[in-house]
């Protein structure tokens, strides 16, 4: 079956422009996860979703980033006036619910160079 | 905070030979950690789950073991191959289960 996809798979951008991201999940699953690599680094948490709601906003880095999910399918990350520091791999992943003994099914990512 | 610790290093070894990942965690035991696969340009693949009360879980060619005492688990690949090369995540969850914390990863190497 259809896996998690992400898209585009990667962006240029400039500094200051914003930048959406898209995330399409394993159909049926309820919980979207979205994580950001940087070169060398681990992933790092930004946002869960359950259902439409995102009850964990905390480790978004700044207030330029904002997520959405529509239909509980579907989520968009945008990043308002994108910095270089923003550059990474932008990861996301669903699992049928948040829970411990879920697998989090992980998309290709997004690839985001800001010059 | 929580952390996940992973050597930094990349690990090479010889085919065939046991391949031996180390991932240490910080504060109070995660109830359970994760280990996953990422090979370049994808998305980590989930391998294996272990539970605090379970001392050791195997897959096929993957053995990981949960010491609570040493804050520590390992994960193992046995008569590893070419095909093994990856990057191997160590992951722990929060309290509700709804985030991981993942460790940096370790690159393993297997040369022919």
């Amino acid at each position: 079956g259809a896996g998690v996809s992400q898209s585009p798979s990667n962006k240029v951008t400039e500094k200051g422009k914003d930048v959406e991201l898209r995330c399409d999940p394993i159909s049926g699953h309820t919980a979207l996860y979205w994580y950001r690599q940087s070169l060398g680094q681990g992933l790092e948490f930004l946002i869960y979703f359950q259902g439409n709601s995102a009850p964990d906003k905390s480790g978004l880095p700044s207030d330029r980033f904002s997520a959405e999910r529509t239909g509980g399918s579907v989520s968009t990350l945008t990043i308002q006036r994108t910095q270089q520091e923003d550059s990474a791999v932008y990861l996301c992943a669903s699992s049928l619910v948040a829970a411990y003994t879920d697998t989090q099914y992980f998309g290709p990512g997004t690839r985001l160079t800001v010059l | 905070s929580q952390k996940i610790e992973q050597n930094s290093e990349a690990l090479n070894i010889q085919e065939g030979k046991t391949a031996t990942l180390t991932c240490n965690y910080t504060n109070y035991s995660p109830a359970y950690l994760q280990w996953y696969r990422q090979d370049p340009g994808r998305g980590p693949v989930f391998l294996l789950l272990i539970r605090e009360n379970e001392k050791e879980k195997r897959k096929e060619r993957l053995k990981v073991t949960f010491d609570t005492t040493l804050k520590q688990s390992l994960f193992h690949i046995t008569a590893s191959q070419p095909a093994d090369s990856a990057t191997y995540l160590c992951a722990r969850a929060n309290n509700a289960g709804n985030m991981l914390t993942f460790g940096g990863g370790t690159r393993l190497m297997v040369k022919p």
